[in-house]
């Protein structure tokens, strides 16, 4: 496609339910990643995959936090159990290799109420 | 921890007037420092910077990198309302997975 897509762009979810947010990169994009930004917050590193290689997790903030990557190219961020503290805009960033420029997504604005 | 500091956090001026946005970092292995600005969402990309001193230039913003220094500035003259948004600064730093670690952005506000 032209740019990252991200779907939904907006979704409001009881307290308790799970969702999943999805990340179509840029065709050909071996980087991607996931982050946060709350009100007022810089972004939040959640999860970083590159190519065949294991993903770098490092970010995710519990293990109710999870996401995949199939094919090296769709990306779903699953977040079980949602909490209020979970709403956020989590944006979605692809790039050709981990060395240029990212191309970031509109991002899914989650509310959790 | 790698670490990305900008200042100032908000910063309010008057159309025409000219601004620099500061970026100081601490990483480990560094790579990279990306410019991006974030008017309603999607952040996009203004500027790479990998070498110390040599400034980068588009229109009206220019950047250059410090690597001694620890520290980057934006700039941006003749401002306009459009100029009004978020800027981020990041660091992409290097290893065996590369990481993008983010700023808290200085929130810019051109008045007419």
């Amino acid at each position: 496609g032209a740019g990252v897509s991200q779907s939904p762009s907006n979704k409001v979810t009881e307290k308790g339910k799970d969702v999943e947010l999805r990340c179509d990169p840029i065709s050909g994009h071996t980087a991607l990643y996931w982050y946060r930004q709350s009100l007022g917050q810089g972004l939040e590193f959640l999860i970083y995959f590159q190519g065949n290689s294991a993903p770098d997790k490092s970010g995710l903030p519990s293990d109710r936090f999870s996401a995949e990557r199939t094919g090296g190219s769709v990306s779903t961020l699953t977040i079980q159990r949602t909490q209020q503290e979970d709403s956020a805009v989590y944006l979605c960033a692809s790039s050709f290799t981990p060395q240029d420029g990212y191309t970031f997504g509109s991002g899914t604005r989650l509310t959790v109420v | 921890e790698d670490k990305v500091v900008q200042s100032p956090l908000s910063l309010v001026v008057h159309e025409g007037d000219t601004v620099t946005l500061n970026c100081s970092y601490e990483v480990t292995n560094f790579r990279s420092l990306l410019w991006y600005k974030q008017e309603k969402k999607a952040p996009t990309f203004l500027f790479m910077l990998t070498s110390s001193g040599i400034e980068k230039k588009s229109g009206r913003l220019s950047s250059i990198l410090d690597k001694k220094e620890l520290f980057s500035i934006l700039n941006i003259t003749a401002t306009q309302t459009g100029d009004s948004a978020i800027y981020l600064c990041s660091i992409h730093s290097g290893g065996s997975n590369y990481k993008l670690t983010f700023g808290k952005g200085t929130l810019l506000t051109v008045n007419p």
